[in-house]
């Protein structure tokens, strides 16, 4: 089932501009993923963030979580022509690694 | 590395026939991996999930008679769609689980058309 709801649906931006997503569930998780997919392709697992963190980085990326308000959030920043894909979140309710994926934002990087 | 193949890409399809897409962990053992569907424009989502030697556990709302799964080694699941119809023209993905960690690697998806 999809538990994710991802705002903006569509994001496009200047390169060199930040660009954020937020993506917000509903139930408890154990771990929430963001993943990249180039359209028309497979997804890349871009961060996991466990449900006792709350921000994680890797290189140009920053994931927060707020497990009160049942929301995380994903910052890209400097973005590059090559960020254009969607992006999605998925959530692990019960550790027996099923993901419910949100419904995903698309964002243009505008050279 | 982590790398799932899918094969084939795309394939295009007469209506009642049955098409095989086949799901490979190429440099890892996969003991779970897991299918998915995606519509255009779409989220994914989860129809079953596939356990090597045993059967797989399909989400609800998904036909186990429709999309059989077979996981018969520790790199290798099919998803088997039966009779197939239009309506079952989906981008239909994988992923493999690596060694107990959270993280899932995902094939680059099969395009199915069924005319």
């Amino acid at each position: 089932s999809q538990q994710g709801e991802e705002d903006p649906q569509a994001l496009s931006i200047q390169e060199g501009e930040n660009a954020t997503m937020n993506c917000s569930y509903k139930t408890s998780i154990n771990n929430l993923q963001w993943y990249r997919q180039n359209s028309g392709r497979g997804l890349v697992h871009l961060i996991l963030i466990r449900s006792n963190e709350r921000e994680k980085h890797s290189g140009r990326l920053r994931v927060t979580l707020d497990t009160s308000k049942k929301s995380s959030s994903l910052l890209i920043t400097a973005s590059r022509a090559a960020d254009t894909a969607s992006y999605f979140c998925a959530t692990d309710e019960s550790n027996d690694y099923k993901l419910s994926f949100g419904a995903g934002t698309t964002v243009t990087v505008r050279a | 590395g982590a790398v799932v193949s899918q094969h084939p890409s795309r394939v295009i399809c007469k209506s009642g026939t049955s098409v095989k897409i086949e799901c490979r962990s190429l440099d890892f053992q996969a003991t779970t991996m897991f299918w998915y569907r995606q519509f255009p424009k779409k989220s994914l989502m989860l129809m079953a999930t596939s356990n090597e030697g045993s059967k797989a556990t399909y989400e609800q709302g998904v036909e186990k008679d429709k999309f059989l799964i077979n996981h018969a080694s520790l790199t290798l699941s099919t998803l088997t769609v039966t009779s197939a119809h239009p309506e079952d023209s989906s981008f239909y993905i994988c992923s493999a689980i690596k060694g107990g960690l959270d993280t899932q690697y995902f094939g680059p998806g099969t395009r199915l058309t069924v005319l």
